[in-house]
């Protein structure tokens, strides 16, 4: 199965500032029809997740323009290019390339 | 308004059984692949299965293969998950998702199981 590994495992953030997750996989995301189903999603307290990004880099819609993804091969990255109060959550990268189609671990994002 | 409502979660003794069921609105469900994930309590999510959009390809989490097993009516729009041989391991908030562009773009707000003698 491939293993996802986020770090870091918890980041504090300034508000207005940049934030930065990587999600590193023990082998390769690109599926046999040549697309990386390396995906993002926010979960906010209390709240069922949502997904913000999809194909390593495509925005979700209603998904705010300061997320964005970016990565290749066994290497990604979300980035927040300035935090938000409501950014404050929990950060889950999640692969659907293969299945069994697993999770990070999450990034807790805390102000 | 896309929909995803779960329901059929409750207290169940290890060993026994419980069926999950996804009720979908809002869209085309025989259109879309779709996937169940859950959250134990505190923890983090954990994919468990998932069934491609005309039920011909299924899959799970090595956790729960052979015990769990997925299936849908789309001419019900509903979404199955039929649990046997339940494990303490298993107790956690259970969410339907739809699955499109190789991940899950709707939730719904989850169903409980709870495992306990």
């Amino acid at each position: 199965d491939v293993v996802l590994t986020q770090s870091p495992l918890s980041l504090p953030v300034t508000l207005g500032q940049p934030a930065s997750i990587s999600c590193r996989s023990s082998q390769s995301l690109v599926h046999s029809d040549g697309n990386i189903y390396l995906n993002w999603f926010q979960q906010r307290p209390g709240q069922s997740p949502r997904r913000l990004i999809y194909k390593v880099s495509k925005r979700d819609s209603g998904v705010p323009d300061r997320f964005s993804g970016s990565g290749s091969g066994t290497d990604f990255t979300l980035k927040i290019s300035r935090v938000e109060a409501e950014d404050v959550g929990v950060y889950y990268c999640m692969q659907g390339s293969q299945w069994p189609a697993t999770f990070g671990q999450g990034t807790k994002v805390e102000i | 308004e896309v929909r995803l409502v779960e329901s059929g979660g409750g207290v169940v003794r290890p060993g026994g059984s419980l069926r999950l069921s996804c009720a979908a609105s809002g869209f085309i469900f025989g259109d879309f692949g779709m996937s169940w994930v859950r959250q134990a309590p505190g923890k983090g999510l954990e994919w468990v299965s998932a069934i491609d959009w005309e039920a011909g390809g299924t899959g799970y989490a090595d956790s729960v293969k052979g015990r769990f097993t997925i299936s849908r009516d789309n001419a019900q729009n509903s979404l199955f998950l039929q649990m046997n041989s339940l494990r303490a391991e298993d107790t956690a908030l259970y969410y339907c998702a739809r699955d499109s562009g190789g991940g899950e773009d709707v939730w719904g707000k989850g169903t409980t199981v709870t495992v306990s003698s």
